[in-house]
């Protein structure tokens, strides 16, 4: 069973379109994070989420908007893509005092 | 902000021999050193860590060090099997952090 589930898990698009990918849990957490991850770069925090009345802004936010529709659920928008947000994006809850992450499976997006 | 590099960026063990990952942190804030691994095709998952308040911990293969003074954690895999080979990755965090900061992470393969 999928704690954290991410929809689309691949999509190719083309530059100039907006995109949406889609994050739900089943955890009961309150914080949601999207991440980016580079070849080399390791997992860069783009925003984060602790209710639905919270959004911040993390290290790479440019380019990039969320919207925290319940709880469960937490989506990141690409208003107009671009090549090189060509990447592996993860969704992640965390929990507890030292906030352990735990990760869906990602989606890999390509922009043409 | 707090920055965390990691070293080597990739290893190649035989099998049966031991894999050693490095870290070091900027912030001496940071209290909790956790380690997520990432299998082909999932999201990361954490396997071990530390707190500022031990210096060695152990489960099974696997063991964390952390030296506060100067800053630097690392993963020790010993005993290495096939089934180790993944991408680990390092982080820094403190219970007053709203994010983990990751090291730009480590693939390890272990030739059987």
């Amino acid at each position: 069973d999928a704690d954290v589930t991410q929809t689309p898990r691949n999509r190719i698009t083309k530059t100039g379109k907006r995109i949406m990918l889609e994050c739900s849990q089943t955890k009961g957490h309150d914080r949601m994070y999207w991440y980016r991850q580079d070849p080399g770069l390791g997992l860069q925090l783009i925003y984060y989420s602790f209710d639905v009345k919270d959004i911040n802004k993390g290290e790479i936010s440019d380019g990039y908007s969320v919207s925290r529709q319940a709880q469960a659920k937490f989506s990141l928008s690409l208003e107009s893509a671009i090549p090189n947000q060509t990447a592996l994006y993860f969704c992640a809850t965390g929990a507890g005092s030292y906030n352990e992450q735990f990760f869906g499976p990602g989606t890999r997006l390509t922009v043409l | 902000g707090e920055n965390v590099e990691q070293h080597p960026s990739t290893l190649s063990v035989q099998e049966g021999d031991s894999a050693v990952i490095k870290c070091t942190y900027s912030d001496s804030a940071s209290n909790y050193f956790p380690w997520y691994k990432q299998e082909l095709g999932k999201g990361p998952q954490l396997i071990i860590d530390i707190r500022s308040n031990v210096g060695e911990k152990k489960d099974q293969r696997i063991a964390v060090t952390l030296n506060k003074t100067a800053k630097h954690f690392s993963l020790h895999i010993t005993e290495t099997q096939p089934e180790d080979s993944a991408v680990y990755f390092c982080a820094a965090s403190t219970t007053s952090y709203d994010k983990v900061i990751f090291g730009p992470g480590t693939s390890l393969s272990v030739i059987p």
